[in-house]
């Protein structure tokens, strides 16, 4: 049971302009999620979070929207730089549940430079 | 590098041999997570430490796999009989809060 889905396996997108990730979840229990982006052959690396009183955290290029009612969220990337060419994961957790994060199964952001 | 490390990076190992996996949180956090992750997947999580006592199982971590946290600093995941489905990277993460954790590189298990 998929409880974080992110339907785009692969994004790719012209450098300079704008990156959208998205992200849907089922669990109404989540409240709080990140953005995580991996390299090959790394861990994943943490990049931006949200609590689920916010609909939208910025920091520096990085900007994540959450649409609560939709279940839904998404990572802008404005702009595009090669170096941001990764796997970005979705994950969110819930203070009340389970001490642990529910990951989607990544979106291939591809920058062409 | 004060970031979480996990050793060894990769391991290469024999249908049905015995496998440990260290992992060294970041100093200061409480908190220490098992994931697993396999091709074309996201991480799943496999269990949780708070200090030295693991508070969550995932039904993922079967009988041939154990996890510890003796003194509630470095972590040892085991996998036992280890089979050829156990193949994946295996992550540990730390965090402070329950909010963001932090990786390691990962150790990739390869079993043949």
């Amino acid at each position: 049971d998929q409880q974080v889905k992110q339907n785009s396996p692969s994004l790719s997108v012209q450098e300079g302009r704008i990156s959208i990730l998205n992200c849907d979840y089922t669990n109404s229990m989540f409240d709080y999620f990140l953005w995580y982006k991996k390299y090959p052959a790394e861990g994943p690396t943490f990049l931006i979070s949200i609590s689920s009183i916010k609909d939208k955290n910025e920091d520096g290029r990085f900007t994540v929207f959450l649409n609560k009612s939709a279940k839904h969220l998404s990572l802008h990337i404005v702009p595009s730089q090669p170096g941001d060419s990764a796997v970005y994961f979705c994950a969110a957790s819930s203070q009340t549940g389970a001490n642990n994060l529910f990951f989607g199964t990544g979106t291939r952001l591809t920058v062409i430079p | 590098d004060t970031g979480v490390s996990q050793d060894p990076r990769h391991k290469i190992t024999k249908r049905g041999q015995n496998v440990t996996f260290r992992c060294d949180p970041i100093s200061e956090h409480n908190r220490l997570y098992w994931y697993r992750q396999t091709l074309g997947q996201g991480p799943e999580f496999l269990t949780y430490f708070q200090n030295e006592a693991q508070l969550e199982k995932s039904r993922l971590l079967s009988d041939r796999f154990s996890a510890e946290r003796p003194k509630g600093s470095f972590s040892t995941l085991e996998i036992q009989r280890t089979e050829q489905g156990d193949s994946a990277m295996y992550l540990c993460a730390s965090s402070l809060r329950w909010t963001e954790a932090f990786f390691g590189q990962g150790t990739r298990l390869t079993v043949v």
